[in-house]
Formats: structure tokens, sequence, C-alpha cells
């Protein structure tokens, strides 16, 4: 059973591009989170997606967007890229939106902003 | 609102001693909370949680943790430190606020191990 999968795991990209950041979440759950580590930071949510939609946003910029498809695959999406955008994206998914489910995490995404 | 203080960003101890890590949290309502382990370059592995029940929580790689309401604290154990061990450690509360998953993590603690 392939647990939480992320593509890519490493890019480089230009201060002010664009960039979409894929997630597929374990088998059988259906909600996913995206969560943002700065280096010698704890992570950050960015915001959670169940059933398509965005059911919660933390404190991240509306340049941050993302989806979620009907198969629970998810994206991040980061516009207008900043130097501090510089960071690990984690990808987490659980069963459902119930509180205390065991949370899974990927092995994240590095983006590097030039 | 809920919060996590990890106390001591670096940890370190020689293997086969004692590890503690410490954590309190900050929440109005009863907590979920979680300790999850980063090893170099790699996501989040998930040691342990407490939810509700036994307040000594044990998790994989023989680590535990004890939850203490009166101290609002969720230090993590384990007696015998191991070379593996070393790597990032995050504690994390269960922000309850919507009802949803979202987890509110600390800053972190190295855990470094000496032969």
């Amino acid at each position: 059973d392939a647990g939480v999968t992320q593509s890519p795991t490493h890019l480089i990209k230009t201060r002010g591009q664009q960039v979409t950041l894929r997630c597929s979440p374990k088998s059988g759950h259906d909600t996913v989170s995206w969560y943002q580590q700065a280096l010698g930071q704890g992570p950050q949510f960015i915001f959670q997606y169940y059933e398509e939609e965005e059911r919660q946003r933390g404190n991240f910029p509306d340049r941050f967007s993302g989806h979620q498809y009907p198969n629970y695959s998810s994206e991040l999406n980061v516009n207008a890229l900043l130097l501090g955008d510089s960071a690990l994206y984690l990808c987490a998914s659980s069963p459902d939106t119930s509180s205390g489910n065991t949370i899974y995490f990927g092995e994240g995404s590095w983006l590097t902003v030039v | 609102a809920q919060s996590v203080t990890q106390l001591g960003s670096h940890v370190s101890v020689s293997e086969g001693a004692l590890v503690l890590l410490r954590c309190n949290y900050s929440s109005s309502v009863p907590p979920y909370l979680f300790w999850y382990v980063q090893y170099p370059n790699q996501g989040l592995q998930l040691l342990l949680k407490y939810t509700t029940g036994a307040t000594l929580v044990k998790g994989i790689n023989g680590f535990e943790a004890e939850f203490k309401k009166s101290e609002t604290s969720f230090h993590l154990t384990k007696p015998s430190a191991h070379m593996s061990d070393a790597a990032e450690y995050f504690c994390a509360v269960s922000d309850l606020t919507y009802n949803t998953d979202k987890l509110i993590f600390g800053t972190g603690t190295r855990l470094q191990v000496f032969p």
C-alpha cells in the first residue's frame, strides 16, 4: 500500500515564476492538507481540501492556491514566487475530517527560489 | 487558540542514555497531541499520538510520552538512545476549531546521539 506520494522531489524556480506541486494521498484517504516547512522551522499549515473544496486555510497569501481532484489527489500552486517561498512543501492525508486521526505525510517537495 | 512550545532546539545525549524531549501545549479544549520524527531530507513520520484514554502513550522505536493535563505537557522519552535516533522531533497539537485535522507544530528539537 503506497503512502502519500509527492512530485517533484526537488525543483528550482526563479523569482516571479509559478510552480505546481502534486500529491497523491494514501489509499482510502479523502482529506489532503499542505504544509510549508522553512529551513529550521516546524511545518506551517497552508490549507486543507476535502471533497474537492478548501475547508480551512492558514495564514498564507492568495498567491498560494490549491485543487483537489475526484480521485482525492491534490495540487498546490504558488504564483509570483518570492525568495521567501523557498521551503519544503509537505502533503498530508487522513481518512476524513474527524480530529484525532493519524495524519500521514509525504516525503515533501523541496522548492528553491533564486 | 492552540499552540505548542518545545523547550530546547538541540538536545545531545550519549548512546544508551535517557532521551527526554520537552513539549508544552496551550489549548482551551482537551487536546489531541502528536510527536513526529523527521530524518534528514525526509518527510514526517508519526511516533505516537494521544487522543483519549491512557495518558501514557507508547509509540514506535521504543519511544513513549505522557500526557499531563495539570502541567500542560506531553514530553517524549526513550530509556536508551540509539545512534539511529538522531533526527528532528516535532510536537504537534490538533487544532479543533473547525473539527479538522489541522496540526500546529512546535519549532522542533534536534536530537544528537554520541557514541
